[in-house]
C-alpha cells in the first residue's frame, strides 16, 4: 500500500488566494482526519470524517476553511481567502475503526503551506 | 487547561541514559492511548499503544494509570536515533484523537 498520499507537498501562495490541499487515505480506512501543525500551537485536529461524513469540525478555525470528502478515496481542505497566519504544515491521516478504539492513525507526509 | 498535557522538555540526555516522559489527560471517558514519534520535518508515526496492564517493546515501556489519568513512556539505554519529539495521544470511543504538544528528546554522544 502506498500509504496516505497528500498533494501538493509544498505550497507557496499570496495572501487572499485560494488554497486547496488534497488527500487520498489508505484504502479500506473509514476515518479521515485533517490536522494543522505549527510551532506555537502544536498539532491541532481541524476536522474528521467517518465513512465520508464530517463528524466533528469544531477545530476548523473559521469560515475561510472548508473540507469535503466526496468519496472514500479523496478529501480536500480548502482555504479561501488565505492569510499569512494560515502558514503551517497540514497533515491528513486515516484509520480503521475495527473492534474497540485501539486504532493507529497513519499520517501522510504533510503539505507545507506558506502564505506571503 | 489542555485536554492532553506533556512536559515539553527539551530533554537532553547522554547515550545509554534512561529517560521518562509523562502525560496527563482530562477526559475520563478516554478509551485508548498511544505514544507517537515525530522526527524533524516528518509526519508522526505510531511508536506504541498503551494498555492498562502496561506494555513493553524492546527498550520502550509504556504505562497507563486510569485512576490518575496519567500515561508514561520509559526509554532505556537511549540511542542517538531516539532523538525526536514524542507525542502522547488520547482517543475517545468516537474515534477522535487528541494529541499532546510533544516532548522533545535529544540524545547526545
Amino acid at each position: 500500500d502506498a500509504g496516505v498520499i497528500q498533494s501538493p507537498r509544498h505550497e507557496v501562495t499570496e495572501m487572499g488566494q485560494e488554497v486547496t490541499l488534497r488527500c487520498k487515505p489508505i484504502s479500506g480506512h473509514d476515518y479521515l482526519f485533517w490536522y494543522r501543525q505549527t510551532m506555537m500551537r502544536g498539532l491541532e485536529l481541524l476536522i474528521y470524517f467517518n465513512n465520508n461524513v464530517p463528524i466533528d469540525d469544531s477545530g476548523m478555525p473559521e469560515d475561510r476553511f472548508s473540507a469535503k470528502m466526496p468519496n472514500a478515496s479523496f478529501s480536500t481542505l480548502k482555504i479561501q481567502p488565505s492569510e499569512p497566519r494560515d502558514s503551517a504544515v497540514y497533515f491528513c491521516a486515516s484509520s480503521s475503526q475495527g473492534l474497540g478504539s485501539y486504532n493507529e492513525q497513519f499520517f501522510g507526509p504533510g503539505t507545507r503551506l506558506t502564505v506571503l | 487547561r489542555k485536554e492532553v498535557e506533556q512536559d515539553p522538555g527539551p530533554f537532553n540526555v547522554p547515550e545509554g541514559a534512561t529517560v521518562a516522559f509523562n502525560c496527563t489527560y482530562s477526559n475520563s471517558a478516554s478509551q485508548s492511548f498511544f505514544w507517537y514519534r515525530q522526527d524533524c520535518r516528518k509526519e508522526p508515526k505510531l511508536l506504541m499503544s498503551v494498555y492498562s496492564s502496561g506494555n513493553e517493546d524492546g527498550r520502550f515501556t509504556a504505562q497507563l494509570n486510569r485512576a490518575s489519568q496519567y500515561i508514561s513512556l520509559l526509554i532505556r539505554d537511549s540511542k542517538l536515533s531516539d532523538s525526536a519529539t514524542y507525542l502522547c495521544v488520547v482517543n475517545t470511543n468516537a474515534g477522535k484523537s487528541t494529541f499532546g504538544d510533544g516532548t522533545t528528546l535529544t540524545v547526545k554522544p
